[in-house]
């Protein structure tokens, strides 16, 4: 059973450009969410897909969009990239976004923006 | 959103011995998880406990629900057991609050 898979493992970014993130959820789960960890911090919540559709939203700009696919996979893009970016971006996979239940995580993109 | 506070933020224990871990958080929850976050970033699962007592092998851990707090235990300590444990709790859906984290660090 594999578990959440992201990709890319580590990826260089320029000030200023866009960058696309990608995250499989661990089998027979329907809900990603996607959280960022800056250095010495707990991860803050960005966002969560559900049926193709943002349902939640944390604290983030629009800068942050994001994807949900048919086969449940998501992707995260961040646009006019700032230093303040980089971060540690973690994928987390569940079943049935309202109700409570385990979540299960990647093992994250390190994103480093100069 | 929740607020959530852990402590100590930082231990250091010699190898065999036990500690307790604490997690304080602001508001009524209906999900909970601790786990561990390990040198490459990865955060392991440890249990998912949003009211009671779970154990497994040499930890335990219990959520007071109505209190507002979560206690890890880790008895018999190994080096293995370095890194960056956080509590998550949450209340709506799956989204969950993550504080700083206590840092351990086992020394042999």
């Amino acid at each position: 059973d594999a578990g959440v898979t992201q990709s890319p493992t580590h990826l260089i970014k320029t000030r200023g450009q866009q960058v696309t993130l990608r995250c499989s959820p661990k089998s027979g789960h329907d809900t990603v969410s996607w959280y960022q960890q800056a250095l010495g911090q707990g991860p803050q919540f960005i966002f969560q897909y559900y049926e193709e559709e943002e349902r939640q939203r944390g604290n983030f700009p629009d800068r942050f969009s994001g994807h949900q696919f048919p086969n449940y996979s998501s992707e995260l893009n961040v646009n006019a990239l700032l230093l303040g970016d980089s971060a540690l971006y973690l994928c987390a996979s569940s079943l049935a976004f309202m109700g409570p239940g385990e979540a299960f995580f990647g093992q994250g993109t390190r994103l480093t923006v100069v | 959103g929740i607020q959530v506070e852990q402590s100590p933020p930082d231990l250091i224990l010699q190898e065999g011995a036990n500690s307790t871990l604490r997690c304080n958080f602001s508001d009524s929850v209906n999900n909970l998880q601790w786990f561990h976050q390990n040198p490459w970033g990865q955060l392991i699962n440890l249990f998912y406990i949003p009211s009671g007592t779970k154990q497994n092998g040499r930890l335990s851990a219990t959520t007071v629900a109505t209190e507002r707090y979560s206690l890890l235990y880790i008895s018999s300590s190994q080096t293995t057991d370095s890194g960056v444990y956080f509590c998550a709790p949450g209340n709506t859906g799956n989204q969950f609050y993550f504080g700083t984290g206590t840092s351990l660090t086992v020394i042999p």
